[in-house]
């Protein structure tokens, strides 16, 4: 099943972000959430819904409830402008459309 | 580290071999996949094989098109697409599955491939 994320969102330059990742079921699926730049590889940024890596700021944090998924990126810095994709594993693996991050 | 070629050209019709090699991992222990990102698109799962070669598995639009191998010995992970067509045309990323919930914690830089008569 297909994974839906907006196109493209914009956020002003320190206030905070919201990335939405929506399909069937998404609430008892792990999502998953990739951070990629052009010429660059995509960066894991959340996984297991919540989960942080090493080395990922706090300000970007997630969530899955409510049948939406959630990336949040709190006081948006220039450098978190990039792509984000969300990901789930049922039985392959599928990826979101992706979401263009602009800061103004 | 996952090492891979920066561009590769091929001509349509032709087979081409994609590799990606480990290093700073057990690279033997390490469920590894290929990802696809077509100019102007997003991240599309091509594949993946397992540590130790015994499962396999790939995207529904790639099946029959593709092989995936890998050398434990030499650390390295081998994509091969045949039949290339104008719309195989991206970058291949190589991804190492990170744990049981299939998130990737490792990427190569990717290879761009060019398929062009």
């Amino acid at each position: 099943d297909a994974l839906t994320q907006p196109v493209s969102v914009s956020v002003a330059l320190g206030q905070t972000a919201r990335i939405t990742c929506e399909g069937s079921d998404i609430g008892v699926k792990s999502v998953h959430w990739y951070q990629h730049k052009p010429g660059q590889a995509p960066v894991l940024v959340i996984n297991r819904d919540s989960n942080r890596p090493s080395g990922v700021p706090d300000r970007i944090s997630g969530s899955n409830s409510g049948g939406t998924a959630t990336l949040t990126i709190t006081g948006a810095q220039d450098d978190d402008e990039a792509d984000y994709y969300c990901q789930v594993w049922d039985n392959i693996v599928i990826f979101g459309g992706g979401t263009k991050l602009s800061v103004l | 580290q996952l090492m891979q070629s920066e561009v590769r050209a091929a001509r349509p019709g032709a087979t081409l071999g994609l590799s990606c090699r480990a290093s700073g991992f057990k690279f033997s222990d390490s469920d590894m996949h290929w990802v696809r990102q077509a100019p102007g698109k997003g991240l599309e799962w091509v594949g993946f094989i397992s540590s130790n070669e015994r499962n396999k598995d790939f995207g529904d639009s790639w099946k029959g098109r593709i092989s995936i191998s890998r050398d434990n010995g030499e650390n390295t992970l081998y994509l091969q697409i045949f039949r290339l067509t104008t719309d195989d045309t991206g970058v291949y990323y190589c991804a190492r599955e990170g744990g049981t919930s299939g998130w990737f914690d490792y990427w190569g830089r990717g290879t761009l491939l060019i398929v062009s008569s």
